[in-house]
């Protein structure tokens, strides 16, 4: 039920963009994306409900296509601050149409590295 | 204001021996979770507290993990007899959801226990 991130890493140069994706082989309610900076909690950056909502932060944009099972997150003109893990957390929907409701399931992350 | 306080923030014990992790959520917060995350891995999820609902134990990896929570305030995590693969940082967040999970988790600094 873990879902599945791509890429493992990414290293970019200051102002390049990126996109990081997370899919799952269960139905989703829900996606939620997180930004990790070592040695420190994950911050919340966003959540995208079912309905295949885009929602952005800054230059920071994600999207949510709930036929697909699949969510991106976007990062353009990337700045240093940037740099961390981003992980992906999704609620999936139970086949009987319900949902398992705060079980939030986490990907294993995608390291994001920007040089100067 | 204040956010999710956990304790203490590093633990070394020897294997064999019961350890105590605690975690005080933002008030108001309903919903507690906590998740194990290995040194370079992602966030596995051990067990989920939503108000008074019994708790989604599934996550625990082992009978010899066990949790709690005060009504809808301070949580502890118990490891008993520890062995070396518990070695990990343990976070706790808290959420403002209902039901659900429209709302963002608020990590915890995490407790990094390390077992000798």
């Amino acid at each position: 039920q873990q879902p599945v991130q791509s890429p493992q890493a990414v290293i970019l140069r200051e102002g390049e963009d990126a996109v990081i994706n997370c899919s799952s082989s269960k139905a989703l309610y829900s996606v939620h994306w997180y930004r990790q900076k070592h040695g420190e909690a994950p911050v919340f950056l966003m959540i995208l409900l079912k309905g295949g909502e885009q929602k952005g932060h800054d230059k920071i944009s994600a999207s949510f296509n709930e036929k697909k099972q699949q969510s991106s997150l976007y990062l353009t003109a990337s700045q240093l601050s940037y740099s961390g893990t981003y992980f992906c957390g999704t609620e999936i929907t139970s086949w009987a149409g319900g949902t398992s409701y705060g079980k939030l399931t986490f990907g294993q992350g995608t390291i994001l590295t920007v040089h100067p | 204001g204040a956010g999710v306080s956990q304790s203490p923030s590093n633990k070394v014990t020897e294997k064999g021996k019961d350890v105590e992790l605690r975690c005080d959520p933002i008030s108001g917060h309903t919903a507690l979770y906590w998740y194990r995350q290995r040194l370079g891995q992602g966030l596995e999820f051990l067990i989920y507290f939503q108000g008074n609902s019994a708790p989604d134990k599934s996550g625990l990896p082992s009978d010899r993990f066990s949790a709690e929570r005060t009504g809808e305030s301070v949580s502890t995590l118990t490891i008993q007899r520890t062995q070396q693969e518990d070695s990990a940082v343990y976070l706790c967040a808290s959420s403002l959801a209902d039901w659900g999970l429209n709302s963002p988790l608020h990590f915890g600094n995490g407790t990094r226990l390390t077992v000798t």
